[in-house]
């Protein structure tokens, strides 16, 4: 079955500038979690969704940095006003609660501020 | 919070040894530790985990085990091929909460044929 999707792949943007980054979890999937990862480093958390609780937002680094998960599904990341320090890769994890605890991950979204 | 170190950060081999790579955490309440492939390019995917009640699991050439006491696990591979090339991530989580994992720093495995 199809797994868990990102877009863009890539994004190349200007200090300053909002980006936004997708990401479609795997169907039927109620949590949903956003991670970066800086050249060389591990994983950091960012935020999480479950099912139509709360987010859990303590992992976002500024008040720049936002998200939303529209009808438990979709989510949108959204970066207001780059940083070249915000350059990473963004990358989406879902997973069903209740049922095991793996979280299937994404292939990413590159992003290079310039 | 959780905080998880890993070690080493690069580990070679040649073909056909074994590979071991180390964790440990600092959250005595987490009582699940994935670990995570990662290759050029991709997302991270889970090879193997274990539950805190249970000390050692095997899968092929695949073995994890978890010291409880002493917050700590490993993740064993042997006859290691070419193809095991990758960066490797142990994380931990708990059971409670929102869940999200505590990844290590990754270790750069690097299988010489």
């Amino acid at each position: 079955g199809a797994g868990v999707s990102q877009s863009p792949s890539n994004k190349v943007t200007e200090k300053g500038k909002d980006v936004e980054l997708r990401c479609d979890p795997i169907s039927g999937h109620t949590a949903l979690y956003w991670y970066r990862q800086s050249l060389g480093q591990g994983l950091e958390f960012l935020i999480y969704f479950q099912g139509n609780s709360a987010p859990d937002k303590s992992g976002l680094p500024s008040d720049r940095f936002s998200a939303e998960r529209t009808g438990g599904s979709v989510s949108t990341l959204t970066i207001q006003r780059t940083q070249q320090e915000d350059s990473a890769v963004y990358l989406c994890a879902s997973s069903h609660q209740g049922q095991g605890r793996e979280q299937f991950f994404g292939p990413g979204t590159r992003l290079t501020v310039l | 919070g959780e905080n998880v170190e890993q070690h080493p950060s690069t580990l070679s081999v040649q073909e056909g040894d074994s590979a071991v790579i180390k964790c440990t955490y600092s959250d005595s309440a987490s009582n699940y530790f994935p670990w995570y492939k990662q290759e050029l390019g991709k997302g991270p995917q889970l090879i193997i985990d274990i539950r805190s009640n249970v000390g050692e699991k095997k899968d092929q050439r695949i073995a994890v085990t978890l010291n409880k006491t002493a917050k700590h696990f490993s993740l064993h591979i042997t006859e290691t091929q070419p193809e095991d090339s990758a960066v490797y991530f142990c994380a931990a989580n708990r059971d409670t909460g929102r869940r999200a994992l505590t990844f290590g720093s990754g270790t750069r495995l690097q299988v010489q044929p």
